[in-house]
């Protein structure tokens, strides 16, 4: 089966840097996605890594590692609009199916 | 905006009762996918589908069912509502078949309450 494990939460402080886990196991990977969600709204999409290494966007970077079912979200100069919960998802090859982790809540304080 | 619309934003019922849930996807986007989000839980996916046929499913009860339509909109009916029933209902659309590799883009989201 697959399973995608992330802390629940964190706390970091404005104008800092702070690195989101998120480790899964699954057959066929396919695919994973980071996905920022601020309370009682929808997810909306940060990044997206097939490759194994470092995908950058901004203050936002993703990396990969396949080999050992890793990847982290990577927030430089935090905001406190960046208080939010980060969904990591899995995609496979074996069915259509992306499967979403809990989500790690993350409070910047001032 | 995602360019997802969903209606309606609130529904409160009963316990029991039936109730359907609306979504239309980005222009263009053939393929509808729908979550449910619990308090207590993350994103539990549904059922997806692909210019309308069924493409995958998921933990989706026997009470709840799903259909698109020749124009791409989709409907999510939950029946026979029970308490734990009470959450977000997502839908997401993607441009493809959902092969993996596509980002979802998602709706605002339906709050049900189920009383």
């Amino acid at each position: 089966g697959q399973n995608i494990d992330q802390p629940t939460e964190m706390t970091a402080t404005e104008g800092a840097i702070v690195q989101i886990n998120c480790t899964y196991q699954t057959s066929g990977f396919n695919g994973l996605f980071w996905y920022q969600q601020h309370a009682g709204e929808a997810p909306t999409f940060l990044s997206y890594n097939v490759l194994d290494g470092l995908e950058e966007k901004g203050r936002f970077s993703s990396f990969l590692s396949r080999s050992k079912g890793y990847s982290y979200l990577l927030l430089k100069e935090l905001q406190m609009k960046d208080s939010a919960s980060y969904l990591c998802a899995v995609t496979n090859t074996g069915g259509f199916k992306t499967i979403f982790g809990a989500g790690t809540r993350l409070f910047v304080k001032a | 905006d995602s360019g997802v619309t969903q209606t309606p934003k609130h529904l409160i019922t009963a316990t029991g009762q039936r109730v359907t849930l609306r979504c239309s996807p980005r222009s263009g986007d053939l393929s509808v996918y729908w979550y449910q989000q619990s308090l207590d839980q993350g994103l539990q996916f549904l059922i997806q589908y692909y210019n309308g046929e069924e493409r995958a499913k998921g933990n989706i009860l026997e009470r709840f069912s799903a259909q698109q339509f020749p124009d791409l909109h989709s409907e999510l009916n939950l029946s026979s509502l029970e308490l734990g029933d009470s959450a977000l209902y997502f839908c997401a659309s993607s441009v493809g078949n959902g092969g993996g590799q596509e980002t979802q883009y998602f709706g605002p989201g339906t709050r049900l309450l189920v009383l």
